[in-house]
């Protein structure tokens, strides 16, 4: 596609559900990032990937958090048992080759857990 | 964890006027970006400046970069209602070992509002 998709774009849940959230990145982009924004604040990494390798996952907060690229495009970024502390807009982001340039970035899930 | 500071946490301007950010960080980094959220949006790359690049421009936007006080700053000239929006500095490091594979950290962000 034109740039990186990412849904639903606005996400409710009820605190223990379990929630997916799906990135389509860039057609042909070997790199995958994962962030999270709280309100007010920038975003904070929380995993890579490489193509379908998880070569950083040191910023998921907790073992709730459970990402994959099983065919290293389409993401899922899962969340279990969520919490209202788990509220926050999840931002996918890819770039064309695993060096330091720009990351394209999509609009986002919002989540929120009540 | 945040990468550093930004300053201002927010600017209110004139359409017309300059714009100035500052950026601190506190590691080495390979390089430092800016982007750009509308609200409700994604971000979107403005600029990248390299760990040995002291100044690039782009159009209305011209960035420094310090990296003996790890601080950089994002210019905008000639401002317009349109430029309102968060700015972000992100910064590039590199891993242990020398390798890099782009990820970044990103500032607490500087909220322009850009009056007409």
């Amino acid at each position: 596609g034109a740039g990186v998709s990412q849904s639903p774009r606005y996400k409710v849940a009820k605190r223990g559900q379990d929630v997916a959230l799906r990135c389509d990145p860039i057609s042909g982009h070997v790199s995958l990032f994962w962030y999270q924004q709280a309100l007010g604040q920038g975003p904070e990494f929380l995993t890579y990937f490489q193509n379908e390798a998880q070569l950083d996952k040191s910023g998921l907060p907790s073992d709730r958090f459970f990402a994959e690229r099983p065919e290293g495009s389409v993401s899922t970024l899962k969340i279990q048992r969520t919490q209202q502390e788990d509220s926050a807009v999840y931002l996918c982001a890819s770039s064309k080759r695993p060096k330091n340039e720009k990351l394209f970035f999509g609009s986002g899930t919002q989540l929120s857990v009540l | 964890s945040q990468q550093g500071e930004e300053d201002p946490q927010a600017l209110s301007i004139q359409e017309g006027e300059n714009a100035t950010m500052n950026c601190s960080y506190k590691t080495s980094i390979n390089n430092l970006q800016w982007y750009r959220q509308n609200s409700g949006r994604g971000l979107v790359h403005l600029i990248l400046i390299r760990s040995n690049e002291r100044e690039k421009h782009s159009g209305r936007l011209r960035v420094t970069l310090d990296t003996s006080k790890k601080s950089s700053s994002l210019l905008i000239t000639a401002s317009r209602a349109a430029d309102t929006a968060s700015y972000f500095c992100a910064t590039a490091s590199e891993n242990a070992g020398g390798t890099s594979y782009g990820k970044l950290t990103f500032g607490q962000g500087t909220i322009l509002t850009v009056h007409p």
